[in-house]
């Protein structure tokens, strides 16, 4: 079973800045299967990014992925208001589809 | 509009057993891999498992919390999803959600989720 880690656990910024989240797997993994979301309190999360760079739809491309092997990340370019959330990463290519355990990004 | 609307959430005895529901529409149901992911109170989110279309054999995959209480299970001519939960245990409380994998390509990222329903185990 693949292991995800994210760090960090809580990053505070200012709107405007740049963002840098990254998650490590235990091993590793196809890069075809590693996807981010968004997630606030009282909504659904949302899909960011799959298959480790390529947005989904409706996403602004402030978001982005990047990454191989064990180690991916997601940046956000400059901080909006509203992408201050809690962070995700997913491996989806086997069983069990693993989360991380999120990074909060929280307003400084 | 792809819609997933979960249903049958509440409060449950330790021990006792609950069915979820996930109403879907605006997709091919038929034609879609479908998942259940929880999140406990203060937690991050959390897979419970996966059921292939019935052209890929109807398996189900488990995560290791909840293997041996629970079952995933579909009915493709109600387009709706469940997951019944055995043993329930106190750890079980959270919000789950169903969501679903692109009908085209397989395995994939969920790009549609529903709005989730709580489940809280407590006596």
């Amino acid at each position: 079973e693949i292991v995800l880690t994210q760090s960090p656990g809580t990053l505070s910024l200012s709107p405007g800045e740049r963002a840098t989240l990254s998650c490590r797997a235990s091993y590793n993994v196809f890069s075809s299967y590693v996807a981010w979301y968004q997630h606030k309190p009282g909504q659904a999360p949302r899909l960011l990014i799959f298959g480790t760079s390529n947005r989904a739809t409706g996403i602004p491309d402030r978001f982005s992925g990047s990454g191989s092997g064990t180690d991916f990340t997601l940046t956000i370019g400059r901080l909006e208001p509203e992408d201050f959330a809690v962070y995700y990463c997913q491996h989806y290519g086997s069983s069990p589809r693993t989360f991380g355990p999120g990074t909060k990004l929280e307003i400084k | 509009e792809v819609q997933l609307v979960e249903s049958g959430g509440g409060l449950i005895k330790p021990g006792g057993s609950l069915r979820l529901s996930c109403a879907a529409s605006g997709f091919s149901f038929t034609d879609a891999w479908m998942s259940w992911v929880r999140q406990a109170p203060g937690k991050g989110l959390e897979w419970v498992g996966l059921i292939k279309t019935k052209s890929d054999g109807g398996t189900t995959d488990y995560g290791a919390p909840v293997k041996g209480r629970v079952t995933i299970s579909r009915d493709d001519s109600k387009a709706t999803l469940y997951l019944q939960m055995n043993s329930l245990k106190i750890e079980d409380t959270a919000v789950y959600y169903c969501a679903t994998e692109d009908i085209v390509v397989v395995p994939s990222a969920y790009e549609h989720w529903g709005q989730g329903t709580p489940v809280i185990v407590s006596s």
